[in-house]
């Protein structure tokens, strides 16, 4: 079975900082996917960046980075120069080998960046 | 980008009643759709796996004739919850995937609240 972890119930950071949200994961599949989503108060979902697990480097979107440590299993999420408008809650989620696979959500890390 | 949109965001109904929502991808083809639900401050459980022409695959614990999805076609799906009661309250968020490459997007959710 599949199974995510985020350890981190609630971060609060200083803006212009980074952060790393934590991680971490379970799966008996050699091919999977991992995933972070930002979700606002407004609710709706934000996908931020993807890592592919026989992707060679790591995966980058803009401020977003994910550190993959493989044999770790962790899937840690940092976001340089944290901006206040990156207060949100933030999912790690993961998918099995098979692209229409479904995709498993981690209990969430809320992130509150102060001024 | 990809968007997916979802309606009704908000829908308040009485107990016995049923209430359907819709998720519409707008500028891609989704073969599959997902729908979660969502509690407050937690995170998203997966309810059923929608697959475009074919009955929808249902996670454990979850009544298929409560929560009956059509996915009629590659661009909507529909989650109809059937004989509503006060339990079934709950922030509904359904997502599709571009079948282009690994993101999965999410409508914006609807709130449902049943008196």
């Amino acid at each position: 079975a599949q199974k995510i972890t985020q350890t981190q119930p609630g971060m609060f950071v200083q803006e212009k900082e980074a952060v790393t949200l934590d991680c971490t994961y379970d799966t008996s599949d050699p091919s999977y996917g991992l995933f972070w989503y930002k979700q606002p108060s407004s609710g709706e979902m934000i996908f931020l960046i993807y890592q592919g697990s026989y992707d060679q480097q790591n995966a980058t979107e803009g401020r977003y980075s994910l550190n993959f440590q493989k044999a770790r299993k962790s899937a840690n999420l940092v976001i340089s120069a944290s901006q206040l408008g990156d207060s949100a809650m933030y999912f790690c989620a993961m998918r099995g080998r098979n692209r229409d696979d479904k995709i498993i959500f981690g209990k969430g890390t809320r992130l509150h960046i102060l001024p | 980008g990809a968007v997916v949109s979802q309606h009704p965001s908000r829908v308040i109904c009485k107990s016995g009643t049923s209430v359907k929502i819709e998720c519409r991808s707008l500028d891609f083809q989704a073969t599959t759709m997902f729908w979660y639900r969502q509690f407050p401050k937690k995170s998203l459980m997966l309810m059923a796996t929608s697959n475009e022409g074919s009955k929808a695959t249902y996670e454990q614990g979850v009544e298929k004739d409560k929560f009956l999805i059509n996915h009629a076609s590659l661009t909507l799906s529909t989650l109809t919850v059937t004989s509503a009661h006060p339990e079934d309250s709950s922030f509904y968020i359904c997502s599709a995937r571009d079948g282009r490459n690994e993101k999965l997007f999410f409508g914006s959710g609807t709130q449902l609240s049943v008196l």
